[in-house]
Parts: structure tokens; sequence; C-alpha cells
């Protein structure tokens, strides 16, 4: 495709509900992240995907989250028993490092709101 | 570790004016150093980067910035505002190669033009 894409666009959810949110990023790009940009914390990382590599998780906020990448290709991203402070919206980017493409290419987001 | 300070969360000027975004970093290696942009409901586009090349790096749009180690500052200009660069715009450090590394951003400026 183009662009990174990112479904669904807009979720509501009811606290203590999981939710899948998932990304599709640039054909052929091995470097996959997970941002969060919310109203009190601003634009936060999350977790980065790096081809086969275990996955740096140093910025999840709890052991709620957690994310997959499949394939090298599409990741989703889980949050279980989710809270309200987990309303926001979820950025996902990639990157292909080393190349001409090493810049990373966001999303649209996915907007979680939790009631 | 990285950090991003961005000067002013809200920032008026009138079409055609000057305009000017504030950026101070810290890195304890060199860094590379991004402003991104975000239209309403939109992800983060990239206008420009910085990675130890020329310090006046031009981007999209009519942007630009400089790379100023003495002050730890990466301002971005524009010499004459548009209506359509109304949008909140991001500055962000990275360690080590620009699409291998997680970014770390500042909280944002919102840039209001006034016709």
């Amino acid at each position: 495709g183009a662009g990174v894409s990112q479904s669904p666009s807009n979720k509501v959810t009811e606290k203590g509900k999981d939710v899948e949110l998932r990304c599709d990023p640039i054909s052929g790009h091995t470097a996959l992240y997970w941002y969060r940009q919310s109203l009190g914390q601003g634009l936060e990382f999350l977790i980065y995907f790096q081809g086969n590599s275990a996955p740096d998780k140093s910025g999840l906020p709890s052991d709620r989250f957690s994310a997959e990448r499949t394939g090298g290709s599409v990741s989703t991203l889980t949050i279980q028993r989710t809270q309200q402070e987990d309303s926001a919206v979820y950025l996902c980017a990639s990157s292909s490092p080393g190349t001409s493409e090493e810049t990373q290419y966001f999303g649209p987001g996915t907007r979680l709101l939790v009631l | 570790a990285q950090s991003v300070t961005q000067l002013g969360s809200h920032v008026s000027v009138s079409e055609g004016a000057l305009v000017l975004l504030r950026c101070n970093y810290s890195s304890s290696v060199p860094p590379y150093l991004f402003w991104y942009v975000q239209y309403p409901n939109q992800g983060l586009q990239l206008l420009l980067k910085y990675t130890s090349a020329a310090t006046l790096v031009k981007g999209i749009n009519g942007f630009e910035a400089e790379f100023k180690k003495s002050e730890t500052s990466f301002h971005l200009t524009k010499p004459s505002a548009h209506m359509s660069d109304a949008a909140e715009y991001f500055c962000a450090v990275s360690e080590g190669s620009a699409g291998a590394n997680n970014l770390f951003f500042g909280t944002g400026t919102r840039l209001t033009v006034i016709p």
C-alpha cells in the first residue's frame, strides 16, 4: 500500500473489556513502532519491532499492554481490561533502517475511548 | 537520555508573518532531530529532519530548521505563514539511526494563523 494503515479508526469500549488495534506497515519496512498520544502525556513511545529481533517493550505502561508482529508485517496492539486512562490515539509507524526510507512514517491512528 | 522541550504550546501568527516554533533538546549522543506536523484527525507527517549533515535543513511546505549545537536547539521557521499551515507541530529526537530507534517527542505546539 501507499502508506501505513491502521484499523479501526475509532473504537469505543467499556472499562474492563479487551481491545485489539491493528497496524499494516508500508510494504518492505522492517521496523514498526507503536506510540500513544494522549492529552496529559503527549506522544509516548510504546513498543518497537525490528526484523526478527526481540521487540523493545520499554515503553509499555503496564502488563495489560502487549503487541505482536506476525510474519514481520502486520502488528496488533492488545490492551486487556481497559481503563479510562487508556483513552488516547494510538499511532503506528514503520521504517526501513539503513536505507533511504529510514524515516518513520506514521499511520492515521486509532482513537480509543474507554467509557 | 534524550528529551525535547517545545516552548509555547500555542503560537498565533498573522497570515504572511514569520513562523518561529522553538525546540530545545537534550541528548547524550549526537542527535537526529525531526519536525513533524499533524493536521486535525490525521497522523503525523514528516516536515524535515537533521541527521548530522547540513545544519540548515529545508523541508516541505517552505519550512526550514537550523541545528545549533551550542544552543541545543532546532527551531522551525517559515518566512511567510499560510492559512494551510494551521496545525500542531512536534519536535522529536532520536538516538542513532533515524529509523532504527524510537522517537522522543516534545509536547507539541499548536499553530494558529490569523487571516
